[in-house]
């Protein structure tokens, strides 16, 4: 059963880079199949996808979020990382890592989700 | 503005059944088998119940059903318990350039 945990400062200033790690564990993230996603969750509000990345480190990104996102993988280290520049309040948001099925497009197991606040 | 259009809440009593629709084009889900369905408690990440349409993946309840007739893709959770009251978010690929789209959530209540 595989698990996905987030990792990174749950306070960002307005202006500078949000940066987040999924660690996986229970399997590998270079195992075919999968691709390796972020999702975001505004308070009380619905899901956003943000994009994701191949364990080749091919990516795709929400074309809303595309100028200011840096996803990247270490396969070393079974992780993937997201990097979002120039945040403002409006990133403020729950992010979730999750494993997406690249046969059925289905996100089919998800991080806890951590709450990343962008306050001065 | 969340591209796929879901009731805001539905509510039945426990025993029941209830169906969410999910609204969306021919670019999502009227074009796609790849419509997934996920249950989200308060303060707990979203959990997959459906995916491609109407297949259940394993440990999720055969209570839970999907369908889809054209546009529109729907959850039917029969027998209604307790613990299915959460909300519920229907999800698409899309063949624009967004990749996969999200409906805005439907609040089950059980009364």
């Amino acid at each position: 059963q595989v698990q996905l945990q987030e990792s990174g400062p749950g306070l960002v200033k307005p202006s500078q880079t949000l940066s987040l790690t999924c660690t996986v564990s229970g399997g590998s993230i270079s195992s075919g199949g999968y691709y390796w996603s972020w999702i975001r969750q505004h308070p009380g509000k619905g899901l956003e996808w943000i994009g994701y990345i191949y364990h080749t480190g091919n990516t795709y990104s929400n074309p809303s979020l595309k100028s200011r996102l840096n996803l990247s993988v270490d396969t070393s280290k079974n992780q993937f990382s997201l990097k979002l520049s120039s945040v403002t309040a409006a990133d403020t948001a729950v992010y979730y890592c999750a494993r997406e099925d690249s046969s059925s497009w289905s996100l089919d197991s998800w991080g806890q989700g951590t709450l990343v606040t962008v306050s001065s | 503005q969340s591209v796929l259009t879901q009731p805001a809440s539905v509510s039945g009593s426990p025993g029941q059944s209830i169906t969410i629709s999910c609204t969306g084009t021919s670019s999502d889900i009227g074009g796609q088998k790849h419509v997934s369905w996920y249950q989200q408690h308060p303060g707990k990440a979203p959990r997959l119940m459906i995916y491609d349409v109407s297949n259940r993946p394993s440990g999720a309840s055969n209570r839970f059903s999907g369908s889809k007739s054209g546009n529109t893709a729907s959850l039917t959770i029969s027998g209604l318990q307790a613990e299915d009251e959460a909300h519920y978010y229907c999800c698409s690929y899309t063949t624009t350039n967004t990749h996969v789209v999200f409906g805005g959530g439907t609040q089950l209540t059980v009364l």
